[in-house]
């Protein structure tokens, strides 16, 4: 059962252009995302986050956008680098408990490879 | 600062062969989470702590993959028997939570690739 999913394994851009990664999901009990960015043989790194209260989070060349309703976000990347080549991940979080246990558990997508041509 | 650390970095064992990793998290982070990567389901959590005690370990696939952390700066991940089916890269995460319910950010390790042949 994939509560977070990333339907497009890959996707090409060309340098300067704009980079757009989909994320969906399935539980409405999350209401904080993020965006992690993982280059090969290291582990995923941080990159840029929304609360469900808002409905766009900019960061540089970097922008997300939530669509509550379509349970669907975004991330923009504007203009794409081809150092921006790497595995994105979209993950997701209940931060409301009613157990006190959620303690940052995080729900990741598959990931999607986006490689930026110079 | 130090990342998070894990080793092995590779490792690639035989069938039937007893698996561990170890991991050791940035000092002062009380969550400790041990994730897997695979292509068909990305990151997949298998079982978090906090506070050195484990508080979910629904996402371990099965009884022979076990994880301790005997104190704050040590975890391991056990796979005995391993099998073929259990390659992947095995990431450790871990991350200073104030609340619970905290969005704090989840530091990664570079990951242990795992090869069961």
């Amino acid at each position: 059962d994939q509560q977070v999913k990333q339907n497009s394994p890959s996707l090409s851009v060309q340098e300067g252009r704009i980079s757009i990664l989909n994320c969906d999901y399935t539980n409405s009990m999350f209401d904080y995302f993020l965006w992690y960015k993982k280059y090969p043989a290291e582990g995923p790194t941080f990159l840029i986050s929304i609360s469900s209260i808002k409905d766009k989070n900019e960061d540089g060349r970097f922008t997300v956008f939530l669509n509550k309703s379509a349970k669907h976000l975004s991330l923009h990347i504007v203009p794409s680098q081809p150092g921006d080549s790497a595995v994105y991940f979209c993950a997701a979080l209940a931060s409301a408990n009613a157990g006190g246990t959620s303690y940052g558990k995080l729900t990741f997508g598959q990931g999607t490879i986006l490689t930026v041509h110079p | 600062d130090a990342g998070v650390i894990q080793s092995p970095r590779h490792e690639v064992t035989e069938m039937g062969q007893e698996v561990t990793l170890r991991c050791k998290p940035i000092s002062g982070h009380n969550s400790l989470f041990w994730y897997r990567q695979t292509m068909m389901r990305g990151l997949e959590l298998l079982i978090y702590f906090n506070n050195n005690v484990p508080i979910d370990d629904s996402g371990m696939p099965e009884d022979r993959f076990s994880a301790k952390m005997p104190n704050a700066s040590f975890s391991t991940l056990k796979i005995q028997p391993s099998e073929p089916r259990d390659s992947a890269v095995y990431f450790c995460a871990s991350s200073f939570s104030r609340t619970s319910g905290d969005t704090g950010e989840l530091f990664f390790g570079e990951g242990s690739r795992l090869t069961v042949l």
